[in-house]
């Protein structure tokens, strides 16, 4: 077990929704890295926020955003919802602010879109 | 071509063999991850490292900087160690990931 938490574990929708995945860090850690696994484009880093305040930007798609809360906890907003969206979302927390410090994953939340 | 690659992108082994990932990159690089992904689908950081070798249980990793080369060795592989190896590497502010090098290993 991580520490690191994520909900749903599954979402079945359908396209046009809009969905909502959350993700709650390791007790202490302040980086909330989110990241999109699917079967043709393999891990893709989406987004990173450390502290609240987003540090990096990767692939994300404008019909995605994220936050991070004061308590530290992050979600995921997915709308307008296409096929291509299906995939694993795994999120992953670090103490520090840099990508090479050691990241550890949620168990991920499968997304499906009908 | 991908900035990360891996070979074999798929690898069967006997039980107690010994087994080797490698894993290349054409990026700047901070720091190198080597990642595990069980069938179920979690991920587990192994190692991270940006010189040199690490060693943790029967898993030892290398790198060389100046090949932008790294491997993966599992000696005396297990049926348990079955799963998907994933190499990535630190580059500016994000991880770049290679497609995974898929191992099973019988009994």
């Amino acid at each position: 077990d991580s520490g690191v938490t994520q909900t749903p574990k599954h979402l079945i929708t359908a396209t046009g929704q809009r969905v909502t995945l959350r993700c709650s860090p390791r007790s202490g850690d302040l980086s909330v890295y989110w990241y999109q696994q699917s079967l043709d484009q393999g891990l893709q880093f989406l987004i990173q926020y450390y502290n609240g305040e987003e540090r990096a930007k990767g692939n994300i798609l404008e019909r995605f955003s994220a936050q991070q809360f004061p308590d530290l906890h992050s979600e995921l907003n997915l709308s307008s919802l296409e096929l291509g969206d299906s995939a694993l979302y795994f999120c992953a927390s670090s103490a520090g602010p840099n990508s090479y410090n050691e990241q550890f994953f949620g168990p991920g939340t499968r997304l499906t879109v009908l | 071509k991908n900035e990360v690659e891996q070979s074999p992108q798929n690898l069967t082994a006997q039980e107690g063999e010994f087994i080797t990932i490698n894993c290349s990159y054409s990026v700047g690089i901070s720091a190198l991850h080597w990642l595990q992904q069980h069938p179920g689908g979690g991920i587990v950081s192994l190692f991270m490292l940006s010189s040199g070798k690490k060693k943790h249980g029967r898993l030892i990793a290398t790198i060389n900087i100046q090949e932008k080369h790294s491997s993966l060795h599992i000696t005396a592989s297990h049926p348990r160690d079955s799963a998907v190896y994933i190499c990535a590497v630190s580059n500016t502010d994000k991880l770049i990931f290679g497609t995974g090098t898929r191992l099973q290993v019988f009994p």
